[in-house]
């Protein structure tokens, strides 16, 4: 199975800093991630496809990039709404599907 | 609207049985790959089962040969049979389905998400 490595596993930032968290995959895996943002008690919401295509409806502030087995999710301002968890997604190797161990990102 | 609703989480013991029920609305469940995903209190996420278009199933080796995923075309809803339960199979369980153009055989991200339903294993 591809294993997928986030991190980091949790930070504290303020509203208006610009974050990055990264993602590895043990494998290639071409453009075929997701990423994912979660809040306590919610299911997950889509953020980004293949990489770096942004879901319908979500801010602009939120980017990925990548490809291969190196990724990144960047929010340049971050704003309160934000703070979450945020989860990568391999849909490379499907149906065998491997999601991050997951990044906290919580109030500075 | 487009919707997933599941519902039949609850505790069991140690060995028992649930079925979990995903009822879909705005959109047809078997023009899609559907997918049950898992959640143990304060962990990750992690992929439970899947049930492509065509009907083919597969399983994360976790659950394989314990748990069955099947849809009801006509009620248009996604079920997950459990059996053999374990305290390790505790989690919140949420059906999800995939963006991808199933009839072309497109594999993508999880669009939408139901709300999850919890299931606790204990005696």
């Amino acid at each position: 199975a591809i294993r997928m490595t986030q991190s980091p596993s949790s930070f504290s930032a303020s509203t208006g800093d610009r974050v990055t968290i990264t993602c590895r995959a043990s494998q290639g895996i071409s453009s075929y991630l997701a990423w994912y943002q979660q809040k306590p008690g919610k299911a997950p919401k889509l953020l980004i496809y293949a990489a770096s295509t942004l879901q319908s409806g979500v801010p602009s502030r939120f980017s990925g990039s990548g490809s291969g087995t190196d990724f990144t999710l960047t929010i340049s301002c971050l704003q309160s709404e934000d703070f979450a968890t945020y989860y990568c997604q391999q849909y490379y190797s499907y149906p065998s599907l491997t999601f991050g161990g997951g990044t906290k990102v919580e109030i500075k | 609207e487009v919707q997933l609703v599941e519902t039949g989480g609850g505790l069991i013991q140690p060995g028992g049985s649930l079925r979990l029920s995903c009822a879909a609305s705005g959109f047809t469940v078997s023009s899609n790959y559907m997918s049950w995903v898992r959640q143990a209190p304060g962990k990750g996420l992690e992929w439970v089962s899947v049930i492509y278009s065509g009907g083919s199933t597969y399983y994360a080796d976790s659950v394989k040969g314990r748990f069955t995923i099947s849809r009801d075309n006509s009620k248009n809803t996604l079920y997950l049979q459990m059996n053999s339960l374990r305290a390790e199979d505790t989690a919140v369980y949420y059906c999800a389905r995939d963006r991808g153009i199933a009839v072309a055989g497109e594999v993508d991200a999880f669009d939408i998400w139901g709300q999850g339903t919890m299931v606790t294993v204990s005696s």
